[in-house]
């Protein structure tokens, strides 16, 4: 059973250009998570969702930032005219989504290390 | 607000000694759990142990293990029989059960072994 998989593993922008990272949940996986590290500091929450629904994204940049996860394919963080400071890691994570308390599960990708030059 | 505090940037310990990691929290939810993940060079996030609030043993996982303490909000990790391998950022951090559905981490400790 593969492990939740993230594409790129390294993207470097320049300003003001566009940056898609795209994430696949583990097998059977239905929730989504992205959470960004900038150097040195712990991750942060951004994103959840659920197949086709944004369910929490209080904590997102209101502005240039959006996520998605449609029926069919990954879950996609996308970063418009980019900036010095979304320079970051940037991790998804996916749980079961079933009920009982299973639902805290989340595992790991790899990882997007952004850098924006 | 609801935050994980780890209060130690960095600890060493030599190689086969034990080393404990510190950490607090504070909300106000009474369901929730616990977990330390370490994150090697490779930025992998690796679970190493969880706890749920409602159980009042201690997890344990090989050399791994905590001390949970419900009342001081304390969440500390004990690293048994250090090894070359446990080098490593290790993070704290929480889920609250029946709220958002997000886990907050701590700032992290980074975890140098002395051979």
């Amino acid at each position: 059973n593969a492990g939740v998989m993230q594409n790129p593993r390294h993207l470097v922008r320049r300003r003001g250009q566009e940056a898609r990272l795209r994430c696949s949940p583990m097998k059977g996986h239905s929730h989504v998570y992205w959470y960004r590290q900038l150097p040195e500091e712990g991750l942060k929450f951004m994103v959840y969702l659920q197949k086709e629904n944004i369910i929490d994204e209080s904590g997102m940049p209101k502005e240039r930032f959006s996520a998605e996860f449609p029926k069919e394919g990954p879950s996609i963080l996308r970063i418009q005219q980019v900036v010095r400071g979304d320079s970051a890691a940037y991790f998804c994570a996916s749980s079961p989504g079933t009920s009982g308390r299973s639902v805290h599960e989340q595992y790991f990708g790899p990882g997007t290390r952004l850098t924006v030059t | 607000a609801q935050t994980v505090t780890q209060s130690q940037p960095e600890m060493s310990v030599q190689e086969a000694e034990t080393v404990t990691l510190s950490c607090t929290y504070d909300t106000s939810e009474s369901d929730y759990y616990l977990f330390w993940y370490k994150q090697p060079p490779s930025r992998q996030m690796i679970l190493v142990i969880r706890q749920e609030a409602y159980k009042q043993q201690n997890a344990t996982e090989n050399r791994f293990s905590v001390n949970f303490q419900k009342a001081a909000k304390s969440f500390s990790l004990k690293i048994s029989d250090s090894q070359l391998g446990d080098a490593a950022m290790y993070f704290c951090a929480y889920f609250i059960i029946q709220g958002a559905q997000k886990l907050v981490f701590g700032q992290g400790t980074r975890l140098t072994i002395n051979p």
